[in-house]
């Protein structure tokens, strides 16, 4: 089936630095994928909808200028986490739709990205 | 409002014993709904994924069920192994044009010796 790899799987950085994390999906191709936040204990939520050659669209409530969204190729999207503080500290997950969904849309997420911000 | 609400919260069973899970919707127009199982620190893994037309699916010792009508699906474990131990996921999707995935809270499962 489509996997889709996701790095890192966790990271520790200092506030007020930049983290980028990379959203892959191998052997398919990815028009779109989506990038969610989780916090300990609660459903996933989505952050924004990441679109190949486009500015990505983001939920409401979610800083644009601080959660920077590039889907360079149809195969890479990236979340960079710019001047993170603390309250950044999460767990991020992407997702992209798996071609073989059909006429079912069928979508596969990553491993996760544990962010904690010290 | 589109919602899905899950019970339990959380469960507590012993190995080799049968548990059931809830699932209740309000999402409109609805495309489907699917299950999710995700260990701790881990993305979520599709177990179970059910269109308008289908009442029960399968995937091992994961059964899902779904009540179009009445807007509710169920997932039975049977015979519970140490490795069911996770959080559950239910997550409908809306046909909205694009495609929206609503996320149920989960219901946290432990599976003890």
């Amino acid at each position: 089936g489509a996997v889709v790899s996701q790095h890192p799987s966790r990271v520790i950085c200092k506030s007020g630095t930049s983290v980028k994390i990379e959203c892959r999906s191998l052997d398919f191709q990815a028009t779109t994928m989506f990038w969610y936040r989780q916090f300990p204990k609660q459903s996933l939520m989505l952050m924004a909808t990441s679109n190949e050659g486009s500015k990505a669209t983001y939920e409401q409530g979610v800083e644009k200028d601080k959660f920077l969204i590039n889907h360079a190729s149809l195969t890479l999207s990236t979340l960079t986490v710019t001047s993170a503080h603390p309250e950044d500290s999460s767990f991020y997950i992407c997702s992209a739709r798996d071609p073989g969904g059909g006429l079912v849309d069928g979508y596969t997420f990553g491993s996760g990205t544990r962010l904690t911000v010290v | 409002k589109n919602q899905v609400e899950q019970s339990p919260q959380s469960l507590i069973i012993l190995e080799g014993k049968n548990c059931t899970l809830q699932c209740n919707y309000t999402v409109s127009p609805f495309s489907n709904l699917r299950w999710y199982k995700q260990d701790t620190g881990r993305g979520p893994v599709s177990l179970t994924i059910m269109t308008f037309s289908e009442n029960t699916k399968s995937n091992g010792r994961y059964t899902a069920t779904l009540d179009a009508d009445t807007k509710q699906s169920s997932l039975h474990i049977t015979a519970s192994q140490l490795s069911d131990s996770a959080s559950y996921i239910c997550v409908v999707s809306a046909r909205t044009g694009t495609y929206k995935y609503i996320f149920g809270t989960g219901t946290r499962l432990k599976v003890l010796a």
